[in-house]
């Protein structure tokens, strides 16, 4: 099983907001990454553990952190952003990173 | 960028080594990992490499099962199997981690691995 949480699938009305979550004890002391893969596509990064959007990626993407669980917000989902999205961060030992499990989102 | 060699088509028990080319930037500066996906599933990340100095760090599960190396001379990292499995079925993938950004932000374009007899 991955050290790190994620519900295997979520909905948003197009227009709406909608969080993504992801949890694992790691948050107590590293930030998590965010990327969004679309089917037959490599996966792209989202928001990073640094707080930084990489260019290109709208600003109705956002994360954060609050105990053991990380958030990727979408504010104002539109269709294009039906995708897996997966959460990244240090492993318990610190010493590398690990995946979560991913997080389908469908835009209704 | 990231380039990834192309797909491949093999036999179990036969060997393969997949490579990730990069340009654009200092490959010495950057952790390179591997990440599998298998057919309808989620991303794993195989484990990692420092081109600098060869550090290498594999996940528990794949520890024993591949080879993960770089070759600073001609920018170039590696993913090697001995031995493959019909479970090595997948796509994988090469990403660059920058510790300044926090994330894997450059990704390859991933290589199919096909292992049927």
């Amino acid at each position: 099983s991955s050290e790190l949480t994620q519900d295997p699938a979520v909905s948003v009305a197009l227009g709406q907001t909608v969080k993504i979550t992801c949890r694992g004890d790691t948050f107590r002391n590293y930030h998590a990454s965010w990327y969004q893969q679309r089917p037959g596509q490599a996966p792209v990064l989202v928001f990073s553990g640094k707080d930084i959007r990489p260019s290109g990626i709208p600003d109705r993407f956002s994360g954060s952190s609050s105990g053991n669980t990380a958030s990727l917000t979408i504010t104002g989902a539109q269709a294009e952003d039906e995708a897996d999205y997966y959460c990244n961060s240090r492993d318990s030992s610190g010493t590398q990173w690990v995946f979560g499990g991913g997080t389908k989102l469908t835009v209704l | 960028q990231l380039v990834q060699s192309g797909a491949e088509v093999k036999k179990p028990g036969e060997s393969l080594k997949i490579s990730c080319l990069v340009s654009g930037y200092i490959f010495t500066n950057y952790w390179v990992g591997w990440v599998r996906q298998m057919p309808g599933k989620g991303l794993e990340l195989m484990g990692i490499v420092h081109p600098r100095d060869s550090d290498t760090r594999y996940r528990p599960s794949f520890e024993g099962q591949v080879t993960i190396s770089a070759d600073k001379s001609i920018r170039t990292a590696y993913l090697l199997w001995n031995s493959l499995k019909a479970s090595d079925n997948g796509i994988y993938y090469c990403a660059r981690y920058d510790l300044n950004v926090g994330a894997f932000d450059l990704w390859g374009q991933g290589t199919v691995v096909t292992v049927s007899s």
